[in-house]
């Protein structure tokens, strides 16, 4: 199955609280997990992405972390401003005949002051 | 400046209308795609090419056509458009050949079919 599940659909998040978005596969194969972030009227545009040989991965207030026998891995916003309100993707790939890029269905984050 | 661009950004059109929704990249990628959005379901890949002169089908293809004539260029071509195609489309690219890596996406064209 080359499936990835995100929730929540949308998210409402006051300023300064983290805001938590999860994703999970079901491809055993996958191996490479980008987030992308969706500012309105935009293209999206990678924000962060993990491997599976490390648990947790930060850049700046964004972290991503990836729970390998779960199949799951989520971002977390440390936080949160207003700016942040975009759409996120969830995605995975993987080698050998898997590398088409999977997207999860997105989630809507709105942060208000 | 490293960029998709894609025209038009904007388009209203009727049914049976062909239409070219043009995509450009200036990054000397290999790997280019075409993705459509729509509420609830996310990005589904139409079609991508890894090379010139190689194109193949994505998810969602029934409907569209493509073409890689040169490396920068991949347009999308609707031959006879349905409201079912009412949709915003995004053209992106890729260094990597298979498509692994940072995908690099145009601002989008919002399309409506009447």
């Amino acid at each position: 199955q080359q499936q990835v599940k995100q929730s929540p659909q949308s998210l409402i998040v006051q300023k300064g609280g983290i805001p938590i978005i999860n994703c999970a596969y079901e491809n055993t194969a996958f191996d490479y997990f980008p987030w992308y972030q969706q500012f309105p009227g935009k293209g999206p545009a990678l924000l962060i992405a993990i491997r599976p040989d490390v648990s947790e991965k930060k850049e700046g207030r964004f972290t991503i972390s990836f729970n390998k026998s779960a199949k799951q891995f989520s971002l977390h916003i440390m936080d949160s401003q207003p700016g942040d309100s975009a759409t996120y993707f969830c995605a995975a790939s993987g080698a050998f005949g898997n590398e088409k890029l999977t997207f999860g269905t997105g989630t809507r984050l709105t942060i208000i002051p | 400046e490293a960029q998709v661009t894609q025209n038009p950004r904007y388009l209203i059109t009727v049914t049976g209308k062909k239409l070219t929704v043009t995509c450009s990249q200036n990054m000397n990628h290999e790997y280019m795609s075409w993705y459509r959005q729509d509420p609830g379901l996310g990005l589904r890949q139409i079609y991508y090419s890894m090379n010139v002169e190689v194109t193949d089908k994505g998810d969602v293809p029934e409907g569209y056509k493509v073409s890689r004539k040169e490396k920068r260029n991949f347009p999308l071509i609707l031959e006879s458009p349905s409201p079912n195609q009412t949709s915003l489309y995004f053209c992106a690219s890729s260094q990597a050949a298979s498509g692994r890596g940072e995908l690099f996406f145009g601002e989008g064209s919002r399309l409506t079919v009447l």
